[in-house]
């Protein structure tokens, strides 16, 4: 696509409830990251996807996080047994991979509030 | 491990001053450096990088920010603002090689400017 699509834009769930969020990237972009970002606070790295590789997922903050990009373009981030703490922006972007270019494109996010 | 303190959460200036906006990091190797900003309801999008070469970098909107390896500093500068200006400003950084390239932001700064 043009650009770094995420949907949905805005979920309401409650505490409890399973959520998937997703992010199309960019096509052809190699790599994908996944970020949180909380209420006045910046983006906070949760994990990355080189095609459909995940080399580094330190940054989800429990097992009831898990994302997946299984043919290597577009990527689900689920989040189970959602929490009231979980509420935050989810934000995807992607670059061409390959090494710094400097650049990340982002999405315009997903914002979860959970209840 | 990289991390990137942006001092002032909200800097307020009236149209056609000067701003500066801070950025601090730390790190225990080389770093790229990074600007991005949101306008309202938008995603995040690069404003200007450092990776090598002159330590001052422009962007085509009027910011310069000047990377200082001896103060770990990357601040951002605006010689004259407009009302357009008003956005969130991030300051990212990236560790150089090792083949994960994975930035690490601040808090962000509001810069409000004022009629």
């Amino acid at each position: 696509g043009a650009g770094v699509s995420q949907s949905p834009r805005y979920k309401v769930t409650k505490r409890g409830q399973d959520v998937t969020l997703r992010c199309d990237p960019i096509s052809s972009h190699a790599t994908l990251y996944w970020y949180q970002q909380a209420l006045g606070q910046g983006p906070e790295f949760l994990t990355y996807f080189n095609y459909e590789a995940q080399p580094d997922k330190s940054g989800l903050p429990s097992d009831r996080f898990s994302a997946e990009r299984p043919e290597g373009s577009i990527s689900t981030l689920t989040i189970q047994r959602t929490e009231q703490r979980d509420s935050a922006m989810y934000r995807c972007a992607s670059t061409p991979g390959g090494g710094p270019t400097g650049e990340l494109f982002f999405g315009e996010g997903s914002r979860l509030t959970v209840l | 491990a990289q991390s990137v303190t942006q001092l002032d959460s909200q800097v307020p200036v009236f149209e056609e001053a000067p701003v500066e906006l801070r950025c601090n990091y730390s790190s225990s190797v080389s770093v790229y450096l990074f600007w991005y900003v949101q306008y309202p309801n938008q995603g995040l999008q690069l404003l200007l990088k450092y990776l090598s070469g002159s330590t001052l970098v422009e962007s085509i909107n009027g910011f310069e920010a000047e990377f200082n390896k001896s103060q770990t500093s990357f601040h951002l500068r605006k010689p004259s603002v407009h009302i357009s200006d008003t956005a969130e400003y991030f300051c990212a950084v990236s560790p150089r090689g090792g083949g994960s390239y994975i930035p690490t932001f601040g808090r962000g700064t509001s810069l409000i400017v004022h009629p």
